[in-house]
């Protein structure tokens, strides 16, 4: 299994422009998260799919639009990026079956706004 | 103010010291509190997951400890390796998940 999967790895952006980050996971879960993590600060939720179908905001959902495709997959899109959306962005994934509701991470989309 | 702080931000060590990071919360109702690890360029990985009722837990060199009255975590590793050099984040579970912002842990030869 290949777990968590984000594409691209990294990515740079001219302010306005528009991306879609994709994540996919082959672990049957449920529920799929978005985050980002900047410097200093502890990971912060931007949305999540508790199960195909729904999406839910999180933390910082402003600037972003998600789309729960399948169960599968979970994607992010930034429609007009801005400087302060730089950051590294996190995918995860976990199963309603766990007792711990443990969370799977992806490895990461780096991007960069200019 | 963040309702998980992890203490140190960063430290170093040498190769086969022991070390123990720190990570205090204010999040309530407590469900349960992870320890991930996370090497540079990489997602973070589960450590150890401990519940209200559970005051330590071990996954080989890395021990967990719990103290849900004072709201006190900490994770100790010991005879610690180059391998160890990463962020350790503290999660705490309530309504939600609550990162802390993680301690930098660079061992040295």
């Amino acid at each position: 299994n290949a777990g968590v999967t984000q594409t691209p790895k990294f990515q740079v952006l001219k302010t306005g422009q528009s991306m879609t980050l994709q994540c996919a996971q082959d672990m049957n879960h449920n529920s799929m998260y978005w985050y980002r993590q900047d410097p200093g600060m502890g990971l912060r939720l931007i949305y999540y799919s508790a199960s195909e179908g729904t999406t839910d905001k999180g933390e910082v959902p402003n600037g972003y639009n998600v789309s729960r495709l399948n169960k599968r997959e979970f994607s992010l899109r930034l429609e007009s990026a801005a400087p302060s959306q730089t950051s590294v962005y996190f995918c995860a994934s976990t199963s309603l079956a766990s007792s711990y509701n443990e969370q799977f991470f992806g490895p990461g989309t780096r991007l960069t706004v200019l | 103010k963040n309702q998980v702080e992890q203490s140190p931000q960063s430290l170093i060590i040498l190769e086969g010291k022991n070390c123990t990071l720190q990570c205090n919360y204010t999040v309530s109702p407590f469900s349960n509190l992870r320890w991930y690890k996370q090497d540079t360029g990489r997602g973070p990985v589960s450590l150890t997951i401990m519940t209200f009722s559970e005051n330590t837990k071990s996954n080989g060199r890395y021990t967990a400890t719990l103290d849900a009255d004072t709201k006190q975590s900490s994770l100790h590793i010991t005879a610690s390796q180059l391998s160890d050099s990463a962020s350790y984040i503290c999660v705490v579970s309530a309504n939600d998940m609550r990162f802390g912002a993680g301690t930098r842990l660079t061992v040295k030869p």
